[in-house]
């Protein structure tokens, strides 16, 4: 079956600091990839997404390329703030049924950015 | 975007009793909404799918008579576990997917109920 694995967490940055957070998968046939994040007393926010191999989704300095031949999808920021601190899922998309899309999560990383 | 309210967020509840959770499309309808469950340190896990109008579709492993969902308008999607035990408590988040069932990537999640069973 389809699985994501996520980095554990939780990872713990100083403000500007480069980010990465590991993300591999496991899925038949041709998935989209996504990664939410979950703010504190908040629901889950699409961040960035990947519908194919090679494809770069970005978005509020967060990047992350889908590699077909690694089957992987790191996030990566550049110089994080204090305001980036959540937790991250990693999600991909497998359309095995007529009308919607499964969704398969990782177990999210718990950013924590200190000042 | 699109907003998803769940009620409650949180409760407590004895063992036995029946919870109910609502989950709300507030400025869309949403003929589809989905139901998660997610454990401490684990990951979001694919209940149910609730239809406005039929009955939901339920994952393999998740038994229909203990979380009934009810999808009564466009708007509110309901999921009642029924005689709740201790290991049914939990995390339950909803989403809505916005633009149809097969843009995923417009999929709006809820804030999440934390359900306790004592």
């Amino acid at each position: 079956g389809n699985s994501v694995t996520q980095m554990e967490g939780p990872v713990t940055l100083s403000e500007e600091a480069f980010l990465t957070i590991n993300c591999t998968y496991t899925a038949t046939g041709y998935p989209s990839l996504f990664w939410y994040v979950q703010y504190p007393g908040e629901g889950l926010q699409l961040l960035l997404k990947a519908t194919k191999a090679d494809d770069k989704g970005s978005n509020k300095g967060f990047e992350a390329t889908y590699r077909k031949e690694t089957t992987s999808f790191h996030l990566e920021k550049g110089s994080v703030q204090v305001s980036d601190s959540a937790v991250y899922f990693c999600a991909l998309s497998d359309p095995t049924r007529a009308g919607y899309q499964k969704v398969t999560f990782g177990t999210g990383t718990k950013l924590q950015v200190i000042p | 975007g699109a907003v998803v309210s769940q009620h409650p967020s949180w409760v407590i509840c004895k063992s036995g009793t029946s919870v109910k959770i609502e989950c709300r499309s507030l400025d869309f309808q949403a003929t589809t909404m989905f139901w998660y469950r997610q454990f401490p340190k684990q990951s979001l896990m694919l209940m149910a799918t609730s239809n406005e109008g039929s009955k939901a579709t339920y994952e393999q492993g998740v038994e229909k008579d203990k979380f009934l969902i009810n999808h009564a308008s466009l708007t509110l999607s309901t999921l009642t576990v029924t005689s709740a035990h201790p290991e049914d408590s939990s995390f339950y988040i909803c989403s809505a997917p916005v633009g149809g069932r097969l843009y995923l990537e417009t999929q709006y999640f809820g804030p999440g109920t934390r359900l306790l069973v004592l």
